[in-house]
């Protein structure tokens, strides 16, 4: 099964731009989902097949995915965007359909 | 409206016995794979188990092969995880989540309940 790296955190301004990264070999041939974890609540998705918004989410999340790197990118980002954020890795072995990242906690300063 | 509901959860000695179940309702729960993901106490998602929307494929974390049991009942509209012999490393919290695409199994998980705290302790 995949192995999927994020950064533990990343830090951002009110306003300003966060990226957050999945790593895995060759990622950018596989379809890649996040999903966002607000405290004490169930995930939601908020970005899949790799670019693609579910209705409901804002236009401010974005996704891209090449390489062995697939971004997650949140836009003039705001207070509410304080959360962990998950990727996945769809894999068509139908023992691991569901493989996660371990994780980046984005802090709004 | 669709709503995933656990039940089942709670206190178990290691060693010992405990079935989840994922009452669902707003949905066609038979044309769906679902999933069982869990969430130890201050770490990350780990997808735990999923199966198929006829039970054909089933598959399991590496962890937990050979002691947890995924199961539905469609006439039920309901999931379940056997789970025997518990460890420690069992502790978490355990949603159960469903696929976003009828009739497949690998798409992305569009819906999921509140969660449900397993606590293995003697």
């Amino acid at each position: 099964s995949h192995v999927l790296t994020q950064p533990p955190s990343v830090s951002v301004a009110p306003g300003k731009t966060a990226s957050i990264t999945c790593g895995g070999n060759n990622i950018g041939r596989k379809s890649v989902h996040w999903y966002q974890q607000r405290p004490g609540q169930a995930p939601v998705l908020v970005i899949y097949y790799d670019r693609d918004r579910p209705s409901g989410i804002p236009e401010r999340f974005s996704g891209s995915n090449s390489g062995n790197t697939a971004t997650l990118t949140i836009s003039r980002v705001e207070a509410g965007d304080e959360a962990d954020y998950y990727c996945q890795v769809r894999d068509n072995n139908s023992d691991h359909p569901g493989v996660f990242g371990g994780g980046t906690r984005v802090t709004v300063l | 409206e669709v709503h995933l509901v656990e039940s089942g959860g709670g206190l178990v000695q290691p060693g010992r016995s405990l079935r989840l179940s994922c009452a669902v309702s707003g949905f066609s729960f038979d044309d769906y794979a679902m999933h069982w993901v869990r969430q130890a106490p201050g770490k990350g998602l780990e997808w735990v188990s999923g199966i198929t929307w006829n039970s054909g494929a089933i598959g399991y974390v590496d962890s937990v092969k050979g002691r947890f049991t995924i199961s539905r009942d469609n006439a039920k509209n309901s999931l379940y995880l056997q789970m025997n012999s518990l460890r420690g490393e069992d502790t978490a919290l355990y949603f159960c989540a469903r696929e976003s695409e009828r009739y497949t199994y690998g798409s992305p998980f569009d819906y999921w309940g509140q969660g449900l705290l397993v606590t293995v302790s003697s």
